[in-house]
Parts: C-alpha cells; structure tokens; sequence
C-alpha cells in the first residue's frame, strides 16, 4: 500500500472544525485515499473517499491537493460523538484489502 | 441503515478448541473480509472472499483459518485449534463491488477470548 503519514494526535474544540491531515506521497494515479474511524474498540467506520476531485458527503469534506501527495479530512462541526481514531488509507491498486496504520486520535473536547 | 451483523459479541474459548465466528453482510453485497485488532494494536486484514473463493488472505491466516459462506446469506470465519494469540476482536465486513468505488461497512465485531 501507498504509505501513509499522519499525526498521532490532535485536539479540537467542539463546534469548530477539525481538520486531519494525511501525506501520502508515493500515491500512484490510479489509488484512491480513504477516510475510516474507529471509535473506540468497535468496528471501523467508513467515512469517505476521493481520487482526485475533492469530495463531501453528511460526514465530512475531504480535500485532496493537487499533486494527490496530501488530504485533508475536515469535520465541519465537531462534536464530543467524533472522538475516535481517524485512519488514512490508500490501498494498493488492484488490491481489495485495507491495510491500517496507527491513524490519528481525535480528542474533541467540550 | 443497513448493517453488518456479527454473532456472539464476545466468546470464550478453551485453548485448542474449534471456534466459529459467524457473520451476516449486507445482503446485496458481493465482496466479504475477515479482519482483526489485538488489543492494542492496529487492525489488521486477515481474507477477503468473493465469488465464492479466497481472493486475497495474509500471513496470518495460516491452515489453523478457513472461511466460508454455507448458505448465500452467512460468512464465517472458523479457527480450527485456536491459541492464546488469537484473542483479539474480530470484524466481518462487506462491500458491494470492488474497492475503489465503495468503501466497507464493518460489523461491531466479536471479541474471542482463548483461555
């Protein structure tokens, strides 16, 4: 898989924005990144996932740069509910696993 | 919202004993995976399964894992004689057509205890 690189952690004040970067750098053209939670010990949560235009669904915004090296997921308005671990993927092209890193725990605090 | 559904929640098991874990996907879903998380420890893929046979498995799932779907429905995982270091959660997951275009739905997993 396209390897992956994020914070380890980050804070963010409910009701703003939080914005959770990714570098994926040896991202080939055909692979897509991908934007999963996990809350918890429950199972992961699909969030979204783009190739090249940027993308929004009722979750979040994902916004990939130009040269695909880097994304950012953005949760609008975070709320206490969205503390979780938020992993970046880019699986390999032809492959149908997901291969999770150590990802980036959200603490959103009140 | 439909949902992957995985049974037991939490099962408890000798060391050397058989165990299966049982897993309902979506049901107009077409391609299924095994996947698990030590405590711990990131999670990790074990299989996926499409069309009825293996397409992808990883180091870990040796001759001790086999996966099937007896009844176009169900998709289990079974561990033949398991060890301590299966304990772990286990997540089933689902998706309707190839990667890329989709993203999983992952059960709320079963967490297997070997004691």
């Amino acid at each position: 898989d396209a390897k992956t690189t994020q914070p380890p952690s980050m804070d963010c004040a409910e009701g703003r924005a939080a914005n959770l970067p990714c570098n994926h750098s040896t991202i080939s053209g055909n692979e897509y990144v991908y934007w999963y939670r996990q809350i918890h010990s429950q199972g992961p949560q699909y969030i979204i996932h783009g190739l090249k235009n940027n993308e929004t669904n009722e979750m979040a915004s994902l916004i990939i740069t130009e040269d695909r090296k880097s994304s950012t997921l953005i949760l609008p308005h975070a709320t206490l509910r969205d503390t979780a671990v938020y992993y970046c993927i880019v699986p390999q092209g032809g492959s149908e696993k997901l291969v999770f890193g150590k990802g980036t725990k959200l603490t959103v605090n009140p | 919202e439909p949902e992957v559904t995985q049974t037991p929640s939490h099962q408890v098991t000798q060391m050397g004993q058989e165990v299966i874990l049982r897993c309902v996907p979506i049901s107009n879903h077409l391609y299924f995976y095994w996947y698990r998380q030590i405590l711990g420890q990131k999670v990790e893929f074990l299989v996926s399964f499409y069309n009825n046979e293996i397409s992808e498995k990883s180091e870990i799932f040796d001759d001790q894992f086999s996966v099937e779907r007896p009844d176009g429905s169900n998709f289990t995982l079974k561990i033949r004689s398991t060890k301590l270091e299966d304990s772990a959660m286990y997540f089933c997951a689902s998706i309707p057509g190839r990667l890329g275009h989709y993203g999983y739905t992952f059960g709320s997993g079963t967490r297997l205890t070997v004691v």
